[in-house]
């Protein structure tokens, strides 16, 4: 499998549940992403993850947690959630932070009820 | 703050026809633009990606050009076809730093 995988592609949560989003990325990039896309509202960078290392952190709230356990891998586990955290969840990957291209997921579509 | 805005917010054309898609930027200041294509309920497919140091860049049917003293990006689209029917979106990248700021995006239907 090439590119980036991200699983579940639906997941429907009440707010008391814990989950976990998973992505995984086959190019050999260095940098993961965790991007929001809500209805009507432009993409919105969440985490970027450089070697392992959370390098940017966009003020999200707690009730999402980031885990980077390897270059290839990406978490996002959820906690807690309000219905209007319910949106599309992009993971993407890069060679670097600069001159390199940004490759996306699929997304998961999540509702929280 | 960067602000990016993409006009129209919606565009509908007959099969066949060339079209062109804009993006703007308050700060001309950016390390480069990139260009995606977002089909309903699915991620983002990278289409072009121009550096703040060139002035277009081509892959088959699309062409971006980017004007950063203007602070402008347009995507042309050639002898348009009904598959081109998606969301696209620009995105700025501001110095080094990994963050892409994006536009809202342009909605395109090519009707058949």
């Amino acid at each position: 499998e090439t590119g980036v995988t991200q699983t579940p592609r639906h997941l429907v949560m009440g707010m008391t549940n814990k989950k976990s989003l998973k992505c995984e990325q086959h190019l050999g990039h260095n940098a993961m992403y965790w991007y929001k896309q809500s209805a009507k509202k432009p993409l919105e960078l969440m985490f970027v993850y450089s070697l392992e290392e959370r390098v940017e952190n966009n003020s999200v709230p707690s009730r999402f947690s980031p885990e980077c356990p390897n270059s290839s891998h990406l978490f996002l586990h959820l906690h807690t959630l309000q219905p209007e955290d319910s949106a599309l969840y992009l993971c993407a990957s890069s060679q670097d932070r600069s001159h390199s291209w940004l490759f996306f997921g699929s997304g998961t579509q999540l509702s929280v009820l | 703050k960067q602000e990016v805005t993409q006009i129209p917010a919606a565009l509908s054309v007959p099969e066949g026809e060339n079209l062109v898609l804009n993006c703007s930027f308050t700060d001309s200041a950016i390390y480069n633009l990139q260009w995606f294509r977002q089909d309903p309920g699915k991620g983002l497919t990278s289409l072009l990606l121009i550096q703040s140091s060139q002035r277009e860049q081509t892959s088959g049917r699309l062409n971006a050009s980017l004007d950063k003293s203007s602070g402008r990006s347009t995507l042309y689209i050639a002898a348009s076809q009904p598959g081109d029917s998606a969301t696209y979106l620009c995105a700025v990248r501001m110095d080094s730093s990994y963050k892409l700021i994006f536009g809202s995006g342009t909605r395109l239907l090519v009707r058949p």
